[in-house]
């Protein structure tokens, strides 16, 4: 059972546009949705992360949009670069106290064209 | 502040044969979590340690097995081998009570 459903499976996007990839979960016990940036090679990076307490949270030209009532959430990356170009996770996790248990979704492969 | 560090980089094995992978957490993290993660898929929980002891396991056969270190380091060990343990084995270290881990560069075993 698949509990984080990610969505599109690749994204194409024009440099300076907007790329918005989606994540649904299952298990309301959640409450903790990364999103991670990986690059060929290279182990996930942490990019930007949000609770269920909050609706909405931005770091510079990331953007998690959460809506708890529908079970999902969203990374926007706003005037999107060349470099953005990655393979980006959704995950969440479950509280208790051993943090870092997370369930992944199958990643989104972002290219973003010059 | 030094990074969570894998080794080896990559290895190639025989199918039914053992392999240690190793890796150092992040300095000041005292919480280790593995992941597989198969071409084209999200990392897949296999197991954390912390104090040296298993705290948590995802869906994976008793096969996968791990250790800690009490610097901390841990290790992660595969019995008899299956062609579908080809994968990247991502080690990721946190300070226990926090959800903010950070991962290594992964370790490539290739089962042939």
């Amino acid at each position: 059972q698949q509990q984080v459903k990610q969505s599109p499976q690749s994204l194409i996007v024009q440099k300076g546009g907007i790329s918005i990839i989606n994540c649904a979960y299952e298990n309301t016990a959640f409450d903790y949705f990364p999103w991670y940036q990986q690059f060929p090679g290279k182990g996930p990076a942490l990019l930007i992360a949000i609770r269920p307490d909050v609706s909405e949270k931005k770091e510079g030209r990331f953007t998690i949009s959460f809506n708890k009532s529908a079970k999902q959430f969203s990374l926007h990356i706003m005037d999107s670069q060349p470099g953005d170009s990655a393979t980006y996770f959704c995950a969440a996790s479950i509280p208790n106290t051993n943090a870092g248990k997370s369930t992944f979704g199958d990643g989104t492969t972002l290219t973003v064209k010059p | 502040e030094t990074g969570v560090t894998q080794s080896p980089t990559h290895l190639i094995k025989t199918r039914g044969q053992q392999v240690t992978l190793r890796c150092s957490s992040q300095s000041g993290h005292n919480t280790v979590s593995w992941y597989q993660q198969a071409l084209g898929q999200g990392p897949q929980f296999i197991f954390q340690y912390y104090r040296e002891e298993e705290n948590g396991r995802g869906n994976f056969p008793p096969r996968f097995s791990g250790l800690q270190f009490p610097n901390y380091s841990s290790e992660l060990n595969v019995n008899a081998l299956e062609l579908d343990d080809s994968a990247l084995y991502l080690c990721a270290s946190s300070f226990q009570g926090s959800y903010e881990q950070y991962f290594g560069p992964g370790t490539r075993l290739t089962v042939t």
